[in-house]
Order: structure tokens, then C-alpha cells, then sequence
């Protein structure tokens, strides 16, 4: 069973639309981390939280320690940022590993 | 500065064969860590290194092995292929351990055929 799941698996956006995606965990974490993967494979680290509140740009990351949960939000959505979202967690005391969601697909169109 | 850089990009190995995959961190980087992805299982942690030394493994058989050098380039080894080993593997590379920033390479695509 995943211990990360994420929310919703796929998703279609048109251009300039706010995009959530979500990511539960089960127990207490000491690092939350969203990553981005294009095509290729390549994957890019976008955010480490362990509470609060990120933003870069476009993309805007928070977290809830309490409810074990976090989103990913992407104001005025591109069709460059069409890729796959990851949230993945360091449980507490299992020093670096990290336990990944299986993924948002996102696609935004024109 | 560079990148992390995984060598090579892609391969094609026979079953029962073994494989060798390559990783080299950012400049100062001392740790490194390997991950499996698969469309079925998704990404899996697989082992850390740090300072020549493994901290941490995830769970995979023993057939899948590494080990880190001096100048903390990492490799991987995978022995007695089998065709459910065909996968992206990537490494990622962290300044220390327990840190929480980490920096991914391009992978490598394995085919097991």
C-alpha cells in the first residue's frame, strides 16, 4: 500500500487556469519535497517543506503538519508546465529515504 | 555549475546478465542516492551513499548493489538480470546527509530484453 497519495492522477487544464494537486501522507514526516518530471525522464526538485508555506513564481507550495497533507498550486497555468507532479516524504526517522506519490499527470492546453 | 550526470543514458542488457550505471554529483556533494522508476511500482528508493558509506537501503533483492568512491562519484550494479529490472534509474546528489535539497540526474533507461 502507498503511504503517499496523491490527487487527482490526471489532470486537463486550459491555459491560465489555478491548478491544486494534492498529497496525503500517513504518519509524521520531517520533509515533504514536490518534484516535477517532463518527458525524458529528468526530474526537477521544485520545493522542500517541512511546514508553511513556498512560492516560486507560478507555483505556490503548502503544508498542514496537523492533517498530514499538502498541495501543489499553479496560478495562471502554461502548457510548459505540463508534466508529471511528484510529492514525495521523509518519514521521521528514516533518515534520507524518501517514499514518493505515484504522480499527477498534468496537461495544459491552449 | 554542472549537473548531476548519470552515464550511461540508455542501455539494453540480456536477461542474466549484470549492468554497471554510473553517477556523478554536483561539485561538493558528498552524498548520493539511487532510485528505480517503474510505470508499475512508480519510484522506489533504493540505497544512499555517503562519505563511501551506505546509510540507508530501500527494498530490493541483494542483486542490486552499490558503492561510492573517494570523490563521491556513485555506481550501481544490478547482477542476474531479469526483464522486471527494466526501469529508469535515477541518482539524485545532496550536499549531506539528512539534508533535505537534492538535485536529480537525467536517469538512466535500462531494457532488459
Amino acid at each position: 500500500k502507498n503511504e503517499v497519495e496523491q490527487s487527482p492522477q490526471n489532470l486537463t487544464a486550459q491555459e491560465g487556469e489555478f491548478i491544486t494537486i494534492n498529497c496525503s501522507y500517513s504518519v509524521g514526516i520531517s520533509a515533504l519535497h514536490w518534484l516535477q518530471q517532463h518527458p525524458g525522464g529528468g526530474i526537477v526538485s521544485l520545493f522542500m517543506l517541512s511546514s508553511g508555506k513556498k512560492k516560486h513564481g507560478r507555483l505556490i507550495a503548502t503544508i498542514n503538519i496537523q492533517e498530514k497533507h499538502s498541495s501543489l498550486h499553479i496560478t495562471a497555468s502554461h502548457p510548459r508546465d505540463s508534466a508529471v507532479y511528484i510529492c514525495a516524504v521523509r518519514y521521521t526517522g528514516t533518515a534520507s529515504k524518501l517514499t514518493f506519490g505515484t504522480g499527477t499527470r498534468l496537461q495544459v492546453t491552449l | 555549475k554542472a549537473g548531476v550526470t548519470q552515464t550511461p543514458r540508455y542501455l539494453i542488457k540480456t536477461r542474466g546478465q549484470q549492468v554497471t550505471l554510473s553517477c556523478s554529483p554536483i561539485s561538493g556533494h558528498r552524498s548520493v542516492s539511487w532510485y528505480q522508476q517503474t510505470p508499475g511500482q512508480g519510484l522506489q528508493f533504493l540505497f544512499e551513499y555517503f562519505s563511501e558509506t551506505q546509510r540507508n537501503k530501500g527494498n530490493f533483492p541483494g542483486r542490486f548493489s552499490g558503492r561510492q568512491f573517494s570523490n563521491s562519484r556513485s555506481e550501481m550494479n544490478v547482477s542476474t538480470l531479469e526483464l522486471g529490472d527494466s526501469a529508469l534509474y535515477l541518482c539524485a546528489s545532496s550536499s549531506a546527509l539528512g539534508t533535505y535539497s537534492y538535485t536529480f540526474g537525467s536517469g538512466t533507461r535500462l531494457t532488459v530484453v
